[in-house]
């Protein structure tokens, strides 16, 4: 089974700090994604990444950053947390080759 | 024009009735598409993959699609209870580097 790992399932933080979401997948999956889920929006992507050190900008790319250092890890940043970044976070992964994503079990974050 | 779009519902069926849930897209490049089914409080979980026109069937699921109408559907049959949570639809873009998009999902709740 494909195991992706979200580094928290819960995450609580002050507007202004900077905020890091881990991602680690156990599939040697070449792609991951980083989605946030807000209620009536649906699944909103932010940023994906193709390869090591190789990224697109999603839909809402604004205020975050992301990093892939190493094919099984992929970390999304928020580079200054503010309260309308306060959502669901779902990293998913994918073989490529249109063979679906796989998701880990997601971060809810509320900034405070 | 987003790439995926959905009825939001919700749709609401009895016991035992077919739920059909649709989804159109707005690339005709795409080629491969996918539903999720998404438990409250819980991740997209991957239930349908279709690169085909016409229909793929999975024990109580069927996935259709019609790439000239740019339209794809999963028809639920015989639906149960714990068939109720928001089924969402999504696309894959091969032209970018296998990005996936979500619709925004249908919430469907079966009535015993």
């Amino acid at each position: 089974d494909v195991k992706v790992t979200q580094s928290s399932r819960y995450l609580v933080k002050r507007t202004g700090e900077k905020v890091f979401l881990e991602c680690v997948q156990d599939m040697d999956h070449e792609n991951m994604f980083w989605y946030r889920q807000d209620p009536g929006l649906g699944l909103r992507l932010i940023y994906f990444s193709y390869d090591v050190k190789m990224k697109e900008k999603g839909d809402i790319p604004e205020g975050y950053s992301v990093s892939r250092e190493k094919k099984e890890r992929f970390s999304l940043i928020l580079e200054s947390a503010s309260t309308n970044q306060t959502s669901m976070y779902l990293c998913a992964t994918s073989p490529g080759q249109a063979r679906g994503a796989f998701f880990g079990q997601g971060t809810r974050l509320t900034v405070v | 024009q987003k790439e995926v779009e959905q009825n939001s519902g919700p749709l609401s069926v009895p016991e035992g009735a077919i739920a059909s849930l649709n989804c159109t897209y707005s690339d005709r490049v795409s080629q491969s598409f996918f539903w999720y089914r998404q438990y409250s409080g819980k991740s997209p979980e991957l239930i349908m993959s279709i690169y085909s026109n016409g229909d793929k069937e999975d024990g109580r699921f069927t996935a259709q699609l019609n790439k000239a109408s740019q339209y794809v559907s999963l028809l639920i049959r015989d639906s149960q209870p714990s068939d109720s949570a928001t089924y969402l639809c999504a696309v894959n873009l091969p032209y970018n580097n296998n990005d996936m998009r979500f619709g925004a999902g249908t919430r469907l709740t079966v009535k015993p």
